[in-house]
């Protein structure tokens, strides 16, 4: 199975800050990786897929890239609505398999 | 308008059966791939299904054996019949169309005695 690791599992960020979140595949997986968000209490929502495009409606300041096993999502200017937790997911491969999470809290 | 609504969670007891449905509307669920995942309460998302429009299912180790998907393509509709039920399965399953482009609201099921 390949194994997706998360990194930070947890951050405290302002409004306004950059943030960064990265996706380590345990072997390549091309780009067949998505990220979701689910803010608490509320469905998940696919942000990106195949690792770089952006899901049609959602905001222009979240962008994905990466290839292989290294992915990254980034937030270019936090916004109070985008506190959540963040997944990726890996559809390269059966099982497919979704990070532990990246929760962003408010500092 | 892509909607998803899932229904069929229960409180079961452990050994039990259950089938879920999901209904869709505003596309075919003949024409995409269909998957669900679920969420233990307090966890993170688990994938646990996908079905090929060719009829091709693939499961997660955790269910293989007990869940089975499937599609009725004259109802728009997506199954998952479960079986075996362990208290380990309790958890929100949701639907979600191809790499979980569109998600519906989730149904809770609780296996418990």
């Amino acid at each position: 199975d390949i194994q997706m690791t998360q990194s930070p599992s947890a951050m405290s960020a302002s409004v306004g800050d950059r943030v960064t979140i990265t996706c380590r595949a345990s072997q390549g997986i091309s780009k067949y990786l998505a990220w979701i968000q689910q803010k608490p209490g509320k469905v998940p929502k696919r942000l990106i897929y195949t690792a770089s495009t952006l899901q049609s409606g959602v905001p222009s300041r979240f962008s994905g890239s990466g290839s292989g096993t290294e992915f990254t999502l980034t937030i270019s200017s936090l916004q109070p609505e985008d506190f959540a937790t963040y997944y990726c997911l890996q559809h390269y491969s059966y099982p497919w398999t979704f990070g532990q999470g990246t929760k962003v809290e408010i500092k | 308008e892509v909607q998803l609504v899932e229904s069929g969670g229960d409180l079961i007891q452990p050994g039990g059966s259950l089938r879920l449905s999901c209904a869709a509307s505003g596309f075919s669920v003949s024409s995409d791939y269909m998957t669900w995942v679920r969420q233990a309460p307090g966890k993170g998302l688990e994938w646990v299904s996908v079905t090929y429009s060719d009829e091709n299912t693939h499961y997660a180790d955790s269910v293989k054996g007990r869940f089975t998907i499937s599609r009725d393509n004259s109802k728009n509709t997506l199954y998952l019949q479960m079986n075996s039920l362990r208290v380990d399965d309790t958890a929100v399953y949701y639907c979600a169309s191809g790499s979980v482009g569109d998600w519906g609201q989730g149904t809770l099921v609780t296996v418990s005695s």
